[in-house]
């Protein structure tokens, strides 16, 4: 099956620091990649869509300054929290697909937490 | 708005027994769903998908029913395992992306 890999799984930082969470497609190419947040006990939120060689789209609030994304090439996307404050701290997840959203596979998550 | 929701939050069921997971939906042209598992500290696994045209699909333990009528789908899960134990979704295709709703956490006990 398609593998979705996230990395790092998990990332402490400062307050008023950036952090990169990368998602890669290892086994397939991937037209277009998701970013979702998750806070605790809550449903995935569509942050951002994201296609190859294009700027993202952000969905409504997702302020796009602050969550910068970059989808380099069909296997790599990667999602960076600029001046990072505790209430970004949340569940981040990526999924990727191949083409129809349908067929989209879900990276492993990146735990951020914001100190 | 047009959303995918659930109707239980928890839900807590003995190892064996069969589990039961609800979920309604308000679009009634949507014609695709899926039902995912997230286990704690991890992204959602694919369990089942059903399309509108059928009313029931089957997989390994796991059964999905749609009722177009009353806007609702359910998954169920048969001889539940403490491995069963995780957050279930439900989700639809809208517009560009995948539309989750709240979840159910199912919760064996031995």
């Amino acid at each position: 099956g398609a593998v979705v890999s996230q990395h790092p799984s998990w990332v402490i930082c400062k307050s008023g620091t950036s952090v990169k969470i990368e998602c890669r497609s290892l086994d397939f190419q991937a037209t277009t990649m998701f970013w979702y947040r998750q806070f605790p006990k809550q449903s995935l939120m569509l942050m951002a869509t994201s296609n190859e060689g294009s700027k993202a789209t952000y969905e409504q609030g997702v302020e796009k300054d602050k969550f910068l994304i970059n989808h380099a090439s069909l296997t790599l996307s990667t999602l960076t929290v600029t001046s990072a404050h505790p209430e970004d701290s949340s569940f981040y997840i990526c999924s990727a697909s191949r083409g129809r959203v349908t067929e989209a596979f879900f990276g492993q998550g990146t735990r951020l937490t914001v100190v | 708005g047009e959303s995918v929701g659930l109707h239980l939050p928890t839900l807590s069921v003995q190892e064996g027994d069969n589990s039961i997971i609800n979920c309604a939906y308000s679009n009634s042209a949507s014609d695709y769903f899926i039902w995912y598992k997230q286990e704690s500290g991890k992204g959602p696994q694919f369990i089942i998908d059903i399309r509108s045209n059928m009313d029931k699909r089957q997989g390994q333990r796991v059964t999905v029913l749609l009722n177009k009528t009353v806007k609702h789908l359910s998954l169920q899960i048969a001889a539940t395992q403490p491995g069963d134990s995780a957050v279930y979704f439900c989700a639809e295709p809208q517009k560009y992306a995948l539309n989750f709703g709240k979840g159910t956490s199912l919760l064996v006990t031995p």
